[in-house]
């Protein structure tokens, strides 16, 4: 059964204090994992695809991994608008668009 | 702004009443996905279609039911409600069944 594990489930830091987030998978057939911010009350916002082991994004402060196992999404130099819960999910190979998603880590940036 | 609107954008209801989720996908997305989200289980796969047809169904309930339209909008039906019902309805779309962008979602009370 595809599964996705995040870790830590929350995470505090200073303004500046860089660190990284991480999903573990494991999933038949990766057609894609994705990388998504969400805040309270609002609907998941797309950040990033990545297709393959070895692959990484960009993207301001933030730059997404992948590896056969798990991915990892890191925060350089955080400023507290930062702060969202962030979510991974993954596309397995059945013919369908379905993601599993992990819980999330929720990331408190305090200026 | 994703480009997926949903209305409306809370609900409050009684138990056992019937309500009706509406969602407009990205222009050209022929997929549309439905998606639970609460507090103790995560963001849940509900349901998918493209192009009018069912193409995916996740854990969802009997007394749950989808449609789309051929102008491709999406209707999410509820009925006979329960307290457990309450939680974040969202919708996503994708133009290739991969990245999915989601609405701001519905927020469901049954009181």
């Amino acid at each position: 059964e595809d599964q996705v594990t995040q870790s830590p489930e929350a995470l505090r830091l200073q303004e500046g204090e860089s660190s990284s987030l991480n999903c573990s998978y494991t999933v038949s057939g990766l057609r894609g994992l994705f990388w998504y911010r969400q805040d309270p009350g609002k609907g998941p916002e797309f950040l990033f695809t990545l297709y393959s082991a070895g692959e990484e994004k960009e993207k301001e402060r933030l730059k997404a991994t992948l590896t056969k196992k798990e991915s990892f999404l890191h925060i350089t130099a955080p400023k507290p608008e930062d702060s969202a819960t962030y979510l991974c999910a993954v596309l397995g190979s059945s013919n369908t668009g379905k993601l599993i998603f992990g819980q999330g880590t929720t990331l408190q940036v305090k200026p | 702004d994703s480009g997926v609107t949903q209305t409306p954008k809370h609900l409050i209801t009684a138990t056992g009443q019937r309500v009706t989720l509406r969602c407009s996908p990205r222009s050209g997305d022929l997929s549309v996905y439905w998606y639970q989200q609460s507090l103790d289980q995560g963001l849940q796969f509900l349901i998918q279609y493209y192009n009018g047809e069912e193409r995916a169904k996740g854990n969802i309930l009997e007394r749950f039911s989808a449609q789309q339209f051929p102008d491709l909008h999406s209707e999410l039906n509820l009925s006979s409600l329960e307290l457990g019902d309450s939680a974040l309805y969202f919708c996503a779309s994708s133009p290739d069944n991969r990245e999915a962008f989601f609405g701001q979602g519905t927020r469901l009370t049954v009181v």
